[in-house]
């Protein structure tokens, strides 16, 4: 059975200080990787999606790895915002996605 | 394309009743699966439908159930309501396999009461 952690549950920082989010997952026989965000009471906004033969993908300020062998996978966010305060939630999708619980993310101004 | 669609926002129920939550996938997507959020925690997979049948369960019991339609759009029933299943439903969307990931709506809030 697929189990997905994220580390830490909860971040704090000060505007414009790169951050790392981590996820790690069981089982290394997944299709790809997505990271969401999640504002207070919304739904899922797709943030980057990584195919399993995929290393890397960029977008903006946002670089996701996949190590699938390992069972890792990190989100390194460049130069954090206020706006970027959210809930950052990973998920391995195999026979379907399984979710960690998330990061919850704090950027102060 | 008006992406993944949920209806409705919100709804409050009363224990033991019975609810219907409806989603229209993202044009051109043909899976939709659907995934329960309890407050301060990650989705939870309940079960996915593909050319309108069942293709997939978690671990929910029999008491939630779904449809889907022609047009792809699909139905989730919960029965016999429970203070617990108060939660945020979320439907997702995607081609089979997700190879390009899932796109999910903006959820409906259940609040049992």
């Amino acid at each position: 059975k697929q189990e997905v952690t994220q580390i830490p549950a909860a971040l704090s920082v000060p505007e414009g200080e790169n951050l790392v989010l981590n996820c790690s997952f069981t089982d290394s026989a997944i299709y790809n990787l997505q990271w969401f965000r999640q504002d207070p009471g919304k739904g899922l906004t797709s943030l980057l999606l990584i195919q399993s033969s995929q290393r890397e993908q960029t977008s903006g300020r946002l670089n996701a790895s996949l190590d699938k062998s390992s069972g890792r996978s990190t989100l390194y966010i460049a130069a954090s915002q206020p706006g970027d305060s959210a809930t950052y939630l990973c998920a391995v999708n195999g026979q379907n996605f399984v979710f960690g619980p998330g990061t919850r993310l704090s950027v102060l101004p | 394309d008006a992406g993944v669609t949920q209806s409705p926002t919100h709804l409050i129920k009363t224990r033991g009743q019975q609810v219907t939550l409806r989603c229209s996938p993202k044009s051109g997507h043909d899976t939709v699966s659907w995934y329960q959020q309890a407050l301060g925690q990650g989705p939870q997979f309940i079960f996915q439908y593909y050319e309108e049948e069942e293709r997939q369960r978690g671990n929910f019991p029999d008491r939630f159930s779904g449809h889907q339609f022609p047009n792809y759009s699909s139905e989730l029933n919960v029965n016999a309501l429970l203070l617990g299943d108060s939660a945020l439903y979320l439907c997702a969307s995607s081609l089979p396999g997700a190879p390009r990931g899932a796109f999910f709506g903006q959820g409906t809030r259940l609040t049992v009461v």
